[in-house]
């Protein structure tokens, strides 16, 4: 149990293009989702916050219009690199949490070129 | 969120036991200890969780002393497929809260 997926896994795209990135929770409901963003050898960094059916709340220094979060059910929430850039090529983490724990997703790779 | 510290990396031969601490001075009541492993191109997976003393699961030990000011993750005869990189967090336990991932260790185990 408590399996959250990501899609796709991997994804290169052209600069200027916009990506979209599905976080599911496939045998639960989550109450809250997170975004996570990774980059080579380093640790993972906290994008944003959301909760089904509200705005999502996004860290210092994470631009809100640049990372769309669709968070439209309990067990959905998107993604969206607008106007993507080579510096947003990164790895980028879901997680899904229940009342008590957090389960995170396989990952995105994002090569943007 | 209280702030971790640990070892930014550690190698260890295959057999071996192999012990990463983890300080967190400024822990508070109630908060929890837990421990993520993370391989190359994946997410976090979860290892073990604690609040005092000792916890034991089928894949590691977590020693945590009186004051809670530091823990130790236990992995015992560790393989090649144990080379991750390991994660120690302290925060309240809820699904709902945002986790700090600190620098993390990277545990290198030599054949």
């Amino acid at each position: 149990g408590a399996v959250v997926s990501q899609h796709p896994s991997w994804v290169i795209c052209k600069s200027g293009t916009s990506v979209k990135i599905e976080c599911r929770s496939l045998d639960f409901q989550a109450t809250t989702m997170f975004w996570y963003r990774q980059f080579p050898k380093q640790s993972l960094m906290l994008m944003a916050t959301s909760n089904e059916g509200s705005k999502a709340t996004y860290e210092q220094g994470v631009e809100k219009d640049k990372f769309l979060i669709n968070h439209a059910s309990l067990t959905l929430s998107t993604l969206t690199v607008t106007s993507a850039h080579p510096e947003d090529s990164s790895f980028y983490i879901c997680s899904a949490g229940t009342n008590y724990e957090q389960y995170f997703g396989p990952g995105t790779r994002l090569t943007v070129t | 969120l209280a702030k971790t510290t640990q070892p930014i990396s550690m190698d260890s031969y295959e057999g071996q036991e192999v012990n990463i601490t983890c300080s967190h001075n400024n822990i508070a009541t109630n908060d929890y200890i837990t421990w993520y492993q993370q391989f190359p191109s994946q997410g976090p997976r979860f290892i073990i969780q604690g609040y005092k003393t000792k916890v034991t699961n089928e894949v590691a030990s977590l020693f945590i002393p009186a004051d809670r000011k530091s823990s130790t993750l236990s992995l015992p005869r560790v393989s090649l497929s144990d080379t991750a990189v390991y994660y120690c967090l302290v925060g309240v336990q809820t699904g709902a809260n945002n986790l700090f991932f600190g620098t993390g260790t990277r545990l290198t185990v030599i054949p």
